[in-house]
């Protein structure tokens, strides 16, 4: 079965890089997400990549994916206090429902 | 287009009782899902809907049933309410082609505190 696992909390200081890490455990074809989460607020599709690719950037984030790991991070480059809020990595399997398995959740926060 | 609306927003029920809850996905979407977010069990899928029929269902107890109607619109049922049912719950919609990726848009949630 799907599992995705992440740490739960990660502290950096504004201007700094942030990566946030996460795990996966199912197979070949996979599609990955980053989802932002605000207080109060539903969940945001940041990006997502395929299990078939090593990178994506967009702007200030990065993807990276380790397949032979099943490691999947999430990088920001100059992180402001907006960045603040709770980031999912999440995981669906092409040919399948596309449902999406969420991790528990990293709170990412900035401090100025 | 405006987005995923959910309706109401916050909500406080005693054990015992049952509560609906609203979603109107993105105009033209025809998937809906929903999820509950606690922060025991994080974000778990529940149901979803397509074109009025249940498509897939997460490992939930019968007490969480759903529908969907014709305009895509989309209720969620709760009976029988217990404390564990206290949860954020979000609804997703999403166009719905099958066999391929689709991107899931979230609304803002219903705050449900069961006392």
């Amino acid at each position: 079965g799907e599992d995705v696992e992440q740490s739960l909390f990660l502290s950096v200081r504004e201007g700094d890089s942030s990566v946030i890490n996460c795990t996966y455990t199912d197979s070949s074809s996979t599609y990955l997400y980053w989802y932002k989460q605000e207080p109060g607020a539903g969940l945001q599709l940041l990006t997502y990549i395929f299990s078939n690719m090593d990178m994506k950037q967009d702007q200030r984030l990065t993807v990276l994916l380790n397949k032979k790991d099943k490691h999947l991070s999430l990088r920001i480059a100059d992180t402001q206090t907006g960045d603040s809020a709770i980031y999912f990595c999440a995981e669906s399997i092409k040919g399948g429902s596309y449902i999406p398995t969420f991790g528990r959740g990293t709170s990412l926060i900035v401090h100025p | 287009k405006a987005g995923v609306t959910q309706t109401p927003r916050y909500l406080i029920k005693t054990r015992g009782q049952q509560v609906t809850l609203s979603c109107s996905p993105i105009s033209g979407h025809r998937s809906v899902s929903w999820y509950q977010q606690t922060p025991g069990q994080g974000l778990q899928f529940l149901f979803e809907y397509f074109s009025e029929t249940q498509r897939n269902k997460g490992n939930f107890p019968g007490r969480f049933s759903g529908r969907q109607f014709s305009n895509s619109r989309s209720e969620m049922n709760v009976s029988t309410l217990e404390l564990g049912d206290s949860a954020l719950y979000l609804c997703a919609s999403s166009p719905g082609t099958s066999g391929t990726h689709n991107e899931q848009f979230f609304g803002p949630g219903t705050r449900l505190t069961v006392l």
